[in-house]
């Protein structure tokens, strides 16, 4: 059973607009949230992170949104650039897990020149 | 450079056969995990070590065992292999707080035939 779902397979954009990344989760347990990049034939590595007490995270280009009661998180990347083509991972996890983080099912994106 | 490191790089291997797949960090982080790839199915979690000389089991722990003699050691076991066991895994440590997420190694990528 999935609890961490990111229904949107794949995204293209244009370089220099806004790509808008969704996940969804259904424990409402969860209460930190992160968002991984993976190129391919690399590890994933570590972009942003949002706690449940917080409703908005910037870095940068990078800002992730948390709507917890509709249990939704969208990561904005504004501008989209070449180099941000890769596949977007968002993992949840609650205090009752501890440090291990359940991972949606991930989203290619891809941002033509 | 300080990181995960994961062996072998990628493997074809009889089913039937056993294998074991290395990971070694040099972060001295106390939590250790591994992750398989799947596509459609995102990340999902084998086995995890909170500390060394403790492993316990995540959401697909059949057919794979762990063990967690010291801090920078987390050796993934496939005793008896399967075709449904081809995938991409991957190591990942972190520090005790969730906060700081988790470091990825490159992966192994293991097809079983």
């Amino acid at each position: 059973d999935q609890q961490v779902k990111q229904n949107s397979p794949s995204l293209s954009v244009q370089e220099g607009r806004i790509s808008i990344l969704n996940c969804d989760y259904t424990n409402s347990m969860f209460d930190y949230f992160l968002w991984y990049k993976k190129y391919p034939a690399e590890g994933p590595t570590f972009l942003i992170s949002i706690s449940s007490i917080k409703d908005k995270n910037e870095d940068g280009r990078f800002t992730v949104f948390l709507n917890k009661s509709a249990k939704h998180l969208s990561l904005h990347i504004v501008p989209s650039q070449p180099g941000d083509s890769a596949v977007y991972f968002c993992a949840a996890s609650s205090t009752f897990t501890g440090n291990q983080f359940y991972f949606g099912t991930g989203t290619s994106l891809t941002v033509i020149p | 450079t300080a990181g995960i490191t994961q062996a072998p790089t990628s493997q074809i291997l009889a089913a039937g056969r056993s294998m074991t797949l290395r990971c070694t960090q040099d972060m001295r982080h106390n939590a250790m995990y591994w992750y398989r790839q799947d596509l459609g199915l995102g990340l999902r979690l084998i086995h995890y070590s909170n500390t060394a000389g403790t492993t316990g089991k995540g959401e697909v722990p059949d057919g794979y065992s762990v063990s967690r003699a010291n801090t920078d050691d987390f050796p993934l076991t496939l005793a008896s292999a399967v075709p449904s066991q081809t995938s991409v895994y991957f190591c990942a440590s972190s520090k005790s707080r969730r906060e700081e997420g988790y470091t990825f190694g490159s992966g192994t990528r293991l097809t079983v035939v």
